[in-house]
């Protein structure tokens, strides 16, 4: 268990739809990164959070947005989906903000059909 | 943009031998870089990094090797064990960017006993 928690682990959902992933970092980080491993690609930096503000941004959709709690959960919402959006989606936290080690969860996999 | 490459999407060693991941990238400005393992239903874990002023980096088994004139790295297990099967994944990271992170697409190792 590496501390952070993700739910839910599996979601199966239609086009059109709009969903919402949940990260609990680990205990004591305040930055929460989202990332998307879409298959037999790596992981693509999504967006980027450190004690509430956004602090990076990398390739998210229009149609994704995320926030960070002040309880500093994070969450990613996905909205009008498309097929191509069906991945596995990773949250992962660190004590700073641009941390080189980071602490990834186990994952959200997101099917869209 | 695959900042981060990694050629082979699968690699298979015997028990014993080395393995060897290769790992190459195309921005000069990464300074920073991380090899992650990843076994099926869990988020990747970091197992070992080496900074832009080194040229090799050694944690028991593990050992990574950069070399920035090729902007190459690479991860050497030896000796593998059938615990070592995962997928690996290459990072770098840009401290001139929050230390904005891009990962490989992974290398599946599999070591057969």
């Amino acid at each position: 268990d590496s501390g952070v928690t993700q739910t839910p682990k599996h979601l199966i959902t239609a086009t059109g739809q709009r969903v919402t992933l949940r990260c609990s970092p680990r205990s004591g980080d305040l930055s929460v990164y989202w990332y998307q491993q879409s298959l037999d690609q790596g992981l693509q930096f999504l967006i980027q959070y450190y004690n509430g503000e956004e602090r990076a941004k990398g390739n998210i959709l229009e149609r994704f947005s995320a926030q960070q709690f002040p309880d500093l959960h994070s969450e990613l919402n996905l909205s009008s989906l498309e097929l191509g959006d069906s991945a596995l989606y990773f949250c992962a936290s660190s004590a700073i903000s641009g941390a080189n080690v980071l602490t990834f969860g186990a994952g959200s996999r997101l099917t869209v059909l | 943009d695959q900042q981060v490459k990694q050629n082979s999407p699968s690699l298979s060693v015997q028990e014993g031998r080395i393995s060897i991941l290769n790992c190459d990238y195309t921005n000069s400005m990464f300074d920073y870089f991380l090899w992650y393992k990843k076994y099926p239903a869990e988020g990747p874990t970091f197992l070992i990094s080496i900074s832009s002023i080194k040229d090799k980096n050694e944690d028991g088994r593990f050992t990574v090797f950069l070399n920035k004139s090729a902007k190459h790295l690479s991860l050497h297990i030896v000796p593998s064990q059938p615990g070592d099967s995962a997928v690996y994944f290459c990072a770098a990271s840009d401290i001139y960017n929050n230390n904005d992170m891009r990962f490989g697409a992974g290398t599946r190792l599999t070591v057969k006993p």
